[in-house]
């Protein structure tokens, strides 16, 4: 089955420093990737998406200079956040689609990572 | 704009009963649903798809049914078992390449 691997799994950092977090779609292609963001027992916050060769869409109120989004391979795509604050302290998920099934073939999923900002 | 919403945050049932979830769209006419399964710190796993002109899909233990008419989707989980715990969120597509998530329905199965 299609594996979307994101790491790290978990990261602490200061609160100024940035933080890069990577997801690779390990046996398909993925033109397009998306971002999201997850709080405690809520569901998931598109951030942005990622298209690969082109800058990354983002949704209202999400600040790109503030989550840079790279998306230089077919497989991989990069979030870093930059000066990083306690607020920013949250699960974020990345997410790809097969570029060879479809606009309606479901997502898949890396497992998330724990972002903590002291 | 466009809306999924379940609006059970928390489903309680006892083992070998059968889970049955909701979710609701508004302002939106969905040309399919999707149901995803996610654990505690993990990412969403897809589950099952069902398109607009389908009106029930069955996989195993699993069943979706997609009402055009009442705007919702039931996700069942037929003679339930405590490792079925998890969330389950209802997605779609909102008409371009973004899929939008439902907040979830957290199952709790006692043995």
């Amino acid at each position: 089955g299609a594996v979307v691997s994101q790491h790290p799994s978990r990261v602490i950092c200061k609160s100024g420093t940035s933080v890069k977090i990577e997801c690779r779609s390990l046996d398909f292609q993925a033109t397009t990737m998306f971002w999201y963001r997850q709080f405690p027992k809520k569901s998931l916050m598109l951030m942005a998406t990622s298209n690969e060769g082109s800058k990354a869409t983002y949704e209202q109120g999400v600040e790109k200079d503030k989550f840079l989004i790279n998306h230089a391979s077919l497989t991989l795509s990069t979030l870093t956040v930059t000066s990083a604050h306690p607020e920013d302290s949250s699960f974020y998920i990345c997410s790809a689609r097969d570029s060879s099934a479809g606009e309606n073939s479901p997502l898949h999923f890396g497992n998330g990572t724990r972002l903590t900002v002291t | 704009s466009q809306k999924i919403e379940q609006n059970s945050e928390a489903l309680n049932i006892q083992e070998g009963k059968t889970a049955t979830l909701t979710c609701n769209y508004t302002n939106y006419s969905p040309a399919y649903l999707q149901w995803y399964r996610q654990d505690p710190g993990r990412g969403p796993v897809f589950l099952l798809l069902i398109r607009e002109n389908e009106k029930e899909k069955r996989k195993e233990r699993l069943k979706v049914t997609f009402d055009t008419t009442l705007k919702q989707s039931l996700f069942h989980i037929t003679a339930s078992q405590p490792a079925d715990s998890a969330t389950y969120l209802c997605a779609s597509q909102d008409g371009g390449f973004k899929t939008i998530f439902g907040a979830g329905t957290r199952l709790f199965v006692k043995a």
